[in-house]
């Protein structure tokens, strides 16, 4: 079945960039998202992209996609301690069911 | 004017409770989902629900019962509750396929 890795813990200082990685295993995704989760919160869209494409960008936020080693990664430039969550990967399996990651704990220093 | 609601935000209790977590979305959307995010924050759906008719199931106890009145709630009924169900629990709603899921605040559920 579908299996989605993501590295646990990612620990940066205020100004920096975050780089969080992602490895997926259905080649036949459609869409891969990052969700967000803000402590006791749930998860909200912050992006996601289409399996034809390589990169997006939105503001601070950037998507690069590797089909060939089903990778995917999310950098936030400037990162700022309100960027301080748990950042989730995921797919759609076949019935459009999601297959979440992990989670990274990303925490912020000041 | 939240887009999904969750009721309780916490619920504490004893084993071998019954107990029932409520949602509520006002989006609009047809499809209402149930996740399960265990204390390593491992995030697993449940259930999920098309125009109330049960479309996914996933291998959930049975003792976890999805009632869907109308559209736009979905409640979780729990029976016999055991320790390994603490945990925080997610109701999500969208318009079905690759739409993006709107996801509710979490109810934290505490089985002593």
């Amino acid at each position: 079945g579908e299996d989605v890795e993501q590295s646990l813990f990612l620990s940066v200082r205020e100004g920096d960039s975050s780089v969080i990685n992602c490895t997926y295993t259905d080649s036949s995704s459609t869409y891969l998202y990052w969700y967000k989760q803000e402590p006791g919160a749930g998860l909200q869209l912050l992006t996601y992209i289409f399996s034809n494409m390589d990169m997006k960008q939105d503001q601070r936020l950037t998507v690069l996609l590797n089909k060939k080693d089903k990778h995917l990664s999310l950098r936030i430039a400037d990162t700022q301690t309100g960027d301080s969550a748990i950042y989730f990967c995921a797919e759609p399996d076949s019935s459009y069911k999601l297959i979440f990651g992990s989670g990274t704990r990303l925490l912020v220093r000041p | 004017d939240t887009a999904v609601s969750q009721t309780p935000k916490y619920l504490v209790t004893q084993m071998g409770n019954d107990k029932s977590i409520k949602c509520e979305q006002n989006l609009g959307h047809d499809t209402m989902y149930w996740y399960k995010q265990d204390s390593k924050k491992f995030l697993k759906i449940m259930f999920s629900y098309n125009n109330k008719e049960l479309i996914i199931n996933e291998t959930v106890p049975n003792r976890f019962s999805p009632k869907s009145p109308d559209k736009a709630h979905l409640n979780l009924h729990i029976n016999s509750l055991e320790l390994g169900d603490s945990a925080v629990y997610f109701c999500a709603s969208s318009q079905g396929g690759y739409n993006e899921q709107f996801f509710g605040p979490g109810t934290r559920l505490t089985v002593l």
